[in-house]
């Protein structure tokens, strides 16, 4: 099975641009999560979409913003771009099927889309 | 905000020889997983224990959970020069609802001298 990708892999912006970034998950994973990874804050979640809904937010702005597709492929986008939104940003899938509490699966990460911002 | 914390912040250590970096938490949760990531690439997933479960093994990897101290610990043995890298826990929110917030440590950097 392919594993879950991302692009573009890498990515330079300039400050108050707007940015779209994609993942496809694996095969028959219906939950994708986004997480930013900086120096400074280290790896943050910022959504998780399961079924086209967003069922888990993070702390972070309205300019970040996501959403998934009926093939459970996801997009997120940020908008007004800070310099401060330079970072790795991170997707990952897993075969979560429904809520069941104690039943988190594995979750398979891409290799990540490298945002500079100038 | 990060939820663990992980020591030592780095650790060098000579091939063959075993490798223990912790983590520690500050909530309930429902499962913690350790990850690997190679130079600023994807994370790779190694082992994920239940938080019923207090140890967990796979291949040269040993994984230790104390609920009652918030805190696990991951064994390498034997390690090789392909061990070096960042190495993260990452716990979630402890919900009846499925979660698949994972909230990570701040990481430990392993470097394998051959």
């Amino acid at each position: 099975k392919a594993g879950v990708t991302q692009t573009p892999r890498y990515l330079i912006k300039t400050r108050g641009q707007q940015v779209t970034l994609s993942c496809s998950p694996i095969s028959g994973h219906r939950s994708v999560s986004w997480y930013q990874q900086t120096p400074g804050q280290g790896l943050q979640f910022l959504f998780e979409y399961f079924s086209e809904t967003q069922r888990n937010k993070g702390n972070f702005p309205g300019r970040f913003s996501g959403r998934q597709f009926s093939n459970s492929r996801s997009e997120m986008n940020v908008s007004t771009l800070e310099l401060g939104d330079s970072a790795l940003y991170l997707c990952a899938s897993s075969l979560r099927q429904g809520s069941i509490w104690w039943d988190t699966d594995t979750q398979y990460f891409g290799p990540g889309t490298r945002l500079t911002v100038l | 905000s990060q939820q663990g914390e992980e020591d030592p912040q780095a650790l060098s250590i000579q091939e063959g020889e075993n490798a223990t970096m912790n983590c520690s938490y500050k909530t309930s949760i429902n499962n913690l997983q350790w990850y690997r990531q190679n130079s600023g690439r994807g994370l790779v997933h190694l082992i994920l224990i239940r938080s019923n479960e207090r140890e967990k093994h796979s291949g040269r990897l040993r994984v230790t959970l104390d609920t009652s101290k918030k805190s696990s610990s991951l064994l390498i043995t034997a390690s090789r020069a392909a061990d070096t890298a960042s190495y993260f826990c990452a716990t979630d929110d402890g919900s009846n609802f499925g979660n698949e917030k994972l909230t990570f440590g701040t990481g430990t950097r392993l470097t394998i001298i051959p």
